[in-house]
Formats: structure tokens, C-alpha cells, sequence
């Protein structure tokens, strides 16, 4: 079965640091990654996504994501948070043979102080 | 495109009362999805389907739950009677088909309360 994992509910930077926000997966064949941003009353939008090759995905507002297959991690990442960042993050994972059905993380809240 | 479009955004109604969600896919997009999302249980996959066609009801809760698409531009999701402990905000998304990478755009979302 498919699951996914964020075991921060929330991740605290100051402006100009760098963020992670961590994901770990479970699938039983090969993993598609995702990672979506909710900001307050508004529905998810997408941030990026792997499929395969490169480990190190870009994405949308300057954030990064490496795939990490051995640690069956997926790990969010920004060289330099905003105070504008802050919103609640979701990683979701779909098996390459299972359809599409996406199995979503609880979610990791983003503050970013000034 | 207009993306994905929810009605009501918001809605309150009493125990007991039925009530439909309804949902504009994005034009073109072959999957609907439904999800609800609670405090306590996340974000919940309902029900998705495929040109029309339900494919995975497997996390719709219970027979009072329902959900239909007539056709490619329009689907509801009803709960009859209502509870309580349906409060929720429920999200539908779409996502073109051909590939199961692509990703879900999402609607804004319904904020249900039943009293």
C-alpha cells in the first residue's frame, strides 16, 4: 500500500535561511513525487513533481526537491525563504502501477519570520 | 482557462438536510477527483473518476455519500441525510489524462457546515 509520511507539522525559519521540508514514502513499485502548497482558504496548487532521471527537481517560486530512492525520501528545499513562503505543504506519492489514485501527507505548516 | 470550479463556496446547513457540492473541471482534463479535508484526517480521496466513469469509490464513507458525473464538464457530490461530523472542506481537482504523473489542479473548495 501506498503511504506517505511529513513528520514535522511545522518548520520555522527565519527570511533569507534556507527551508527543508521533509517526505518519506512507501510505494511498491516506482514512485511519482509531489508537492503541492496550500495558502489560507484557497485549494492546493502544484510545485512540482518527479517522474524519473535527474534526482534534483525544480519547481515553481524557486523551490527544489531531491529524491533520495535508497532513504525513500522527497524532500522539499529553497535556498532562501520569504516571508511569502509561508502556507501549509503538502508531499503526495502515486505508484507507477496503481492508477491514479495520489495518497496526500498530513501536511507541514511553513512559517517564515522577518 | 478559468481552472477548476466549485459552487457553493460556502455552505451551512442543518442535520439532516441533503446536500450537493458541484464541480466545473478544467476543459479537456480527463480525471475528476474529490477529497475532503479535516483537521483530524487530512486530505481524503472520496471517489475519481474517468471520462464519467467512477473508478475508485473505495474512500466515499458511507451510502450517504454519493457523487455523479453526467458528463465531462460537470459533477456533484451529495451527502443525504447530513451530519454533523460531515463538516469538512471538500476539494474537487482535475488532471489530463495519458499519463499518471500529471498533476491535480484543484478548485478553491466547499466549506461545509452541518449544525
Amino acid at each position: 500500500a501506498q503511504s506517505v509520511a511529513q513528520p514535522e507539522d511545522q518548520v520555522n525559519v527565519a527570511e533569507g535561511n534556507p527551508l527543508t521540508v521533509k517526505c518519506t514514502y512507501s510505494v511498491s513499485g516506482n514512485p511519482y513525487l509531489f508537492w503541492y502548497v496550500q495558502y489560507p482558504n484557497r485549494g492546493l496548487q502544484f510545485l512540482l513533481k518527479y517522474i524519473t532521471g535527474d534526482n534534483l527537481v525544480k519547481g515553481s517560486y524557486g523551490f527544489e526537491a531531491e529524491f533520495n530512492k535508497s532513504q525513500t525520501s522527497f524532500h522539499l528545499k529553497k535556498p532562501s525563504a520569504l516571508v511569502s513562503d509561508s502556507a501549509l505543504y503538502f508531499c503526495a506519492v502515486r505508484d507507477e502501477g496503481g492508477g491514479f489514485k495520489t495518497i496526500f501527507g498530513a501536511g507541514t505548516r511553513l512559517f517564515v519570520k522577518a | 482557462d478559468a481552472g477548476v470550479i466549485q459552487s457553493p463556496r460556502h455552505e451551512v446547513t442543518e442535520m439532516g438536510q441533503e446536500v450537493t457540492l458541484r464541480c466545473k473541471p478544467i476543459s479537456g482534463h480527463d480525471y475528476l477527483f474529490w477529497y475532503r479535508q479535516t483537521m483530524m484526517r487530512g486530505l481524503e480521496l472520496l471517489i475519481y473518476f474517468n471520462n464519467n466513469v467512477p473508478i475508485d469509490d473505495s474512500g466515499m464513507p458511507e451510502d450517504r455519500f454519493s457523487a455523479k458525473m453526467p458528463n465531462a464538464s460537470f459533477s456533484t457530490l451529495k451527502i443525504q441525510p447530513s451530519e454533523p461530523r460531515d463538516s469538512a472542506v471538500y476539494f474537487c481537482a482535475s488532471s489530463p489524462g495519458l499519463a499518471g504523473y500529471n498533476e491535480q489542479f484543484f478548485g478553491p473548495g466547499t466549506r461545509l457546515t452541518v449544525l
